[in-house]
């Protein structure tokens, strides 16, 4: 059973911090990574998704992949109370698998005013 | 947003009984996939589909079955409801398997089994 993990939170920080949110994964084949926003009574959305090393910026959002370590994160730079959801990240499967996602439990952030 | 609808959007129902749940999508999305969402849980794939009549399981299939005979239209059948089957139901679809390809999700079903 591939796993993904998500730091469990709640989290919470002021308005204007930056949010950092972390995922590990089980599955070494995997090669792409996305991060999904889903505010309470709501679908989940897509806010970034990510395969290759390093960093990808996409405007106040910051994903960082390291597959040696297996390891994701999304950086939430000024956060806003707008930002305050449930944040998912999910796993592509490899080899026959890859048409499948694989979801963490998610973390819910909190940014106060 | 890839054009997706489900319905009903709210259930309730009775144990024992058979409940449809209906994803429509207009987006010509080659797979469409059934989740549910429970606390402590996440998001958890019950059945996929990757073309018209090719279905198959997910992790939690048990007691919920599938069909698909229109590339646009996924049905969730439970059989027999229980109280475990509590729960929000998500559609979701992707274009294709490729590195880049990004699953969007229809509303949800909430669905109460009394």
């Amino acid at each position: 059973q591939k796993e993904v993990e998500q730091n469990s939170g709640p989290l919470s920080v002021p308005e204007g911090a930056i949010a950092s949110l972390n995922c590990t994964y089980s599955d070494r084949g995997s090669q792409s990574f996305f991060w999904y926003r889903q505010y309470s009574g709501k679908s989940p959305e897509l806010i970034m998704f990510i395969y290759s090393n390093g960093d990808k910026e996409d405007g106040r959002f910051t994903a960082q992949l390291n597959k040696a370590s297996q390891y994701v994160s999304l950086l939430i730079r000024d956060s806003q109370p707008s930002d305050s959801a449930t944040y998912l990240c999910a796993v592509r499967g490899s080899g026959g698998s890859n048409y499948k996602l694989t979801f963490g439990k998610g973390t819910l952030l909190t940014v106060n005013p | 947003d890839a054009g997706i609808t489900q319905s009903p959007r709210h259930k309730v129902t009775e144990t024992g009984t058979p409940v449809t749940l209906r994803c429509h999508q207009t987006e010509n999305h080659r797979y469409m996939y059934w989740y549910r969402q429970d606390p402590g849980h996440g998001l958890r794939l019950i059945h996929y589909s990757y073309g018209v009549k090719d279905t198959d399981k997910g992790e939690v299939s048990d007691g919920y079955s599938v069909s698909r005979s229109k590339t646009e239209d996924f049905l969730l059948t439970l059989e027999s409801a229980t109280s475990s089957q509590t729960s929000v139901y998500f559609c979701a679809t992707t274009s294709g398997g490729t590195l880049m390809d990004t699953q969007y999700f229809g509303p949800g079903t909430r669905l109460t089994v009394l």
